[in-house]
């Protein structure tokens, strides 16, 4: 398996120019989830799916922000615009719900995102 | 609610030292325990876990174990490596499973 897939890994932008970020979860996952990273605020939840239907995006910071999983296999993270306090990691996760129960979380390798 | 709360960093031990980072939950129901380790530049990869209360989790010489008790899932090391610098998150799934809490992160380094 080739793990959970997100690109582009690096992205250089302007402040105001729209940003969008993909994942592939691995296949048989039924839950997805988006983070973000930064030194000042840690490892932050954004927004997670079910079956590709949004849960809870009480961490969406704000309407710039916007996710989608039209399938199974495949997320996007929007911002539109972008702002220089975006600059951070995202990760995208997924998981399953093992025969002990418990949901094993697998990230990918993250999207470096800096906005000029 | 759910939380965890990890010891600050960091932390710098000499090589072959004995490791402990210590993490606490608050939690309802039955919660599941994990260690996540993040290496310089990569995402986070799952270390160890543990599903009830007294289950020890292990791997790679890293050892937890679930203590109900006092709601601790202590990250234990007999003797690290240089290879083992990295910053290392306790986190917690309910029992429902869909919804992980994640505790700030415990960086380490393992000098020579």
């Amino acid at each position: 398996d080739a793990g959970v897939i997100q690109s582009p890994r690096h992205e250089v932008t302007e402040m105001g120019q729209e940003v969008t970020l993909r994942c592939k979860p691995i296949s048989g996952h039924d839950y997805l989830f988006w983070y973000r990273q930064t030194m000042m605020r840690g490892l932050e939840l954004l927004i997670y799916f079910n079956n590709n239907v949004p849960i809870d995006d009480s961490g969406m910071p704000e309407d710039r922000f916007s996710a989608k999983m039209p399938n199974a296999s495949f997320s996007t993270l929007k911002i539109q615009p972008s702002e220089p306090r975006d600059s951070a990691v995202y990760f995208c996760a997924s998981s399953f719900r093992g025969v002990s129960g418990a949901n094993v979380l697998t990230f990918g390798a993250g999207s470096r995102l800096t906005v000029l | 609610g759910n939380s965890v709360t990890q010891m600050e960093g960091p932390v710098t031990l000499s090589e072959e030292a004995f490791l402990t980072i210590n993490c606490t939950y608050t939690a309802t129901g039955y919660p599941s325990l994990f260690w996540y380790v993040q290496y310089p530049g990569e995402g986070l990869q799952l270390l160890l876990k543990a599903t009830k209360a007294d289950d020890k989790g292990s791997n790679k010489g890293f050892e937890a174990t679930y203590r109900k008790e006092t709601t601790s899932f202590h990250l234990e090391k007999g003797s690290v490596q240089v290879s083992d610098s990295a910053v290392y998150f306790c986190a917690l799934s309910t029992n429902t499973g869909n919804q992980f809490y994640f505790g700030t992160g415990t960086s380490l380094t393992v000098i020579p």
